[in-house]
């Protein structure tokens, strides 16, 4: 139990184009969704927080309108990334997690990269 | 601010062996500590915490950490390493926030298992 997914795992697009990223909860009603950004060899980063049908919370430093958070669901949060360049290459990985329950429930993650 | 420290960018053991993977934190409160582990192409996966109570806390595929406020640590052992243990390793400090923790990770330890 407890299974998050994300999709695509892995993309390429070019510099200037956007790209979205889903994150599913596939047996669990996730009221909050978390995203988070991984350098190569560094720690995880959260970017934003998202609970279903509210506006993200985005941390100190994220550019909202360069990633954009949609939680429509609750099973699906998207992540955008708008106007991509190469510096937003980067693993994006995603977690959720029920009301009630502290616990997260992490994605395998996505690794975009931007040329 | 919270902080956490992995002062060991990789770990070499033999099978069988020992381990114990050093983690030191930053924070003003009684902390939430986690391990985390990350193994290629699969979501973290929670190892165990500590909220309060125990110093000594047992998780899951036998390893344990043991709390020791006077040296902000939290060190992760195991008595007999496998070789799929190999894997990357987050510690992590959490904060509350509305009813989950906001996890603030180290950069990590990659271990890596001899036959």
């Amino acid at each position: 139990g407890a299974v998050v997914s994300q999709h695509p795992s892995r993309v390429i697009c070019k510099s200037g184009t956007s790209v979205k990223i889903e994150c599913r909860s596939l047996d669990f009603q996730a009221t909050t969704m978390f995203w988070y950004r991984q350098f190569p060899k560094q720690s995880l980063m959260l970017m934003a927080t998202s609970n279903e049908g509210s506006k993200a919370t985005y941390e100190q430093g994220v550019e909202k309108d360069k990633f954009l958070i949609n939680h429509a669901s609750l099973t699906l949060s998207t992540l955008t990334v708008t106007s991509a360049h190469p510096e937003d290459s980067s693993f994006y990985i995603c977690s959720a997690r029920v009301k009630g329950n502290y616990e997260q429930y992490f994605g395998p993650g996505t690794r975009l990269t931007v040329t | 601010a919270q902080s956490v420290t992995q002062p060991d960018i990789h770990i070499t053991v033999s099978e069988g062996a020992s381990l114990e993977l050093r983690c030191n934190y930053s924070y003003g409160a009684t902390p939430y500590l986690f391990w985390y582990v990350q193994s290629p192409g699969q979501g973290l996966q929670l190892l165990l915490k500590y909220f309060s109570g125990d110093t000594l806390v047992q998780g899951i595929k036998g390893f344990e950490a043991e709390f020791k406020r006077s040296q902000s640590s939290f060190n992760l052992r195991k008595p007999s390493v496998h070789w799929s243990d190999a894997a990357e390793y987050f510690c992590a400090v959490g904060r509350a926030r509305g009813g989950s923790y906001i996890p603030t990770f180290g950069r990590g330890t990659s271990l890596i298992v001899h036959p």
